[in-house]
């Protein structure tokens, strides 16, 4: 159980085009989700965490304008690169939290490659 | 803010041979620790977390970590490796700064098991 995916695995965008990562939670409701992002040899740092039918919260130095993030429901929550540029590639990780979990608990979905030329 | 430090970037070590993963974390309060495990295009994967109480922690797979106060350590351990643990791990923490939700990553440290 516990099962988060993501779509796609891997995109390849042009600079100044809008790319959307979807997360989903499989096979529970999760009324929060949070996003990551992974750079080459470091940490997930991150990026915001989202609560079903509310505005996401960004972390300091995150622009929210150039990442969007919808959860407009319990199982669904996107990303959407807005206008990205080569430096927005990298790898980005969405975890979910069912209702019932614990603070700390959260499931991770296999991350989307985005690679913008 | 609570961090944690992962020293090791990568760790070869032979099959059915011990293994440490060094972990050490800066926190002024009471933090909950984890370990994570991701195995190629695969998700993290929970291998164990220490919130409180006995400082020896169990989890999956046969790992096991210590949290020693002290030195600000969680080491992971393991007594023999398989092929099978050949992954990247990730040290993490989460404190009362962020409500315990938000989870600090380590860099992680990739493990590589040779036959």
């Amino acid at each position: 159980g516990a099962v988060v995916s993501q779509h796609p695995s891997r995109v390849i965008c042009k600079s100044g085009t809008s790319v959307k990562i979807e997360c989903r939670s499989l096979d529970f409701q999760a009324t929060t989700m949070f996003w990551y992002r992974q750079f080459p040899k470091q940490s997930l740092m991150l990026m915001a965490t989202s609560n079903e039918g509310s505005k996401a919260t960004y972390e300091q130095g995150v622009e929210k304008d150039k990442f969007l993030i919808n959860h407009a429901s319990l199982t669904l929550s996107t990303l959407t690169v807005t206008s990205a540029h080569p430096e927005d590639s990298s790898f980005y990780i969405c975890s979910a939290r069912p209702p019932t979990g614990q603070i700390y608990e959260q499931y991770f979905g296999p991350g989307t490659r985005l690679t913008v030329t | 803010a609570q961090s944690v430090t992962q020293l090791d970037s990568q760790v070869p070590v032979f099959e059915e041979a011990p293994v440490e993963l060094r972990c050490n974390y800066s926190s002024s309060v009471s933090v909950y620790l984890f370990w994570y495990v991701q195995y190629p295009n695969q998700g993290l994967q929970l291998l164990l977390k220490y919130l409180s109480g006995s400082t020896l922690v169990k989890g999956i797979n046969g790992f096991e970590a210590e949290f020693n106060k002290s030195q600000t350590s969680f080491h992971l351990r393991k007594p023999s490796v398989h092929i099978s643990d050949t992954a990247e791990y990730f040290c993490a923490v989460s404190g009362p700064s962020g409500g315990y939700q938000k989870v600090t990553f380590g860099t992680g440290t990739k493990l590589q098991v040779i036959p």
